[in-house]
């Protein structure tokens, strides 16, 4: 089983800011890796896949990085509206495995 | 829009079965393969297992033995049941559309609902 170690746990941000999360797995996971936002009582969004594709209508201010075993989701000029719960997913293996998450926080 | 709600009772007693289901709306429920995931409190999502609109199933390994994914097609439906329920079970239970290509990768998920398992 593919363990994810993300992180941080938690951040905050100013509007305008750069924010880096972090996702890395125990073994190489090749490109397997998705990203997700949620925000509360809402579902979640799938914002990136295969590591660095942008899922279709997601801004471009979001994007991903990462090959093997360390990824990373980028938010570029952070908005107000991205205050959310952030995790990782990998589906090299099964059984699929998630990060602990990242909540985001927007002063 | 392909949509997604979980439906079920929010409290289930020790030892009992947990029953959910996910109604599909906007698309079909042929062709894709659909999902349970769950998130305890104040904890990471596990995923639990999909199923093929055909019947075919894929569970995690730590369930295995209690947990049974099975599709209505005719209601457009797809529901979970675990066995043997502790408090361990208490979670978020979320249902997702996934994707056949990506080895069942979560694309479309539903808001969760809250499963309490207490005497």
């Amino acid at each position: 089983e593919t363990t994810l170690t993300q992180s941080p746990a938690f951040m905050s941000a100013t509007p305008g800011d750069k924010v880096n999360i972090s996702c890395k797995a125990s073994q190489d996971i090749d490109d397997d890796m998705n990203w997700y936002q949620q925000k509360p009582g809402e579902a979640a969004i799938f914002i990136i896949q295969e590591a660095t594709t942008l899922v279709p209508g997601i801004p471009p201010r979001f994007s991903g990085s990462g090959y093997g075993t360390d990824f990373t989701l980028t938010i570029n000029n952070i908005e107000s509206e991205d205050a959310a719960y952030y995790f990782c997913l990998q589906h090299d293996n099964f059984p699929l495995t998630f990060g602990q998450g990242t909540k985001l926080e927007i002063k | 829009q392909v949509q997604l709600q979980e439906s079920g009772p929010g409290l289930v007693k020790p030892s009992e079965t947990l029953s959910l289901t996910c109604t599909v709306s906007g698309g079909s429920i042929s062709s894709y393969y659909w999902s349970w995931m769950r998130q305890p409190p104040g904890k990471g999502l596990e995923w639990i297992g999909y199923i093929y609109y055909s019947g075919t199933t894929n569970y995690n390994p730590s369930l295995k033995g209690r947990v049974t994914i099975s599709v209505d097609t005719s209601k457009n439906q797809f529901s979970l049941k675990l066995s043997s329920v502790t408090a361990a079970d208490t979670a978020v239970y979320y249902c997702a559309r996934s994707l056949i290509a990506a080895a069942g990768t979560p694309d479309y998920w539903g808001q969760g609902t809250l499963v309490t398992v207490s005497s």
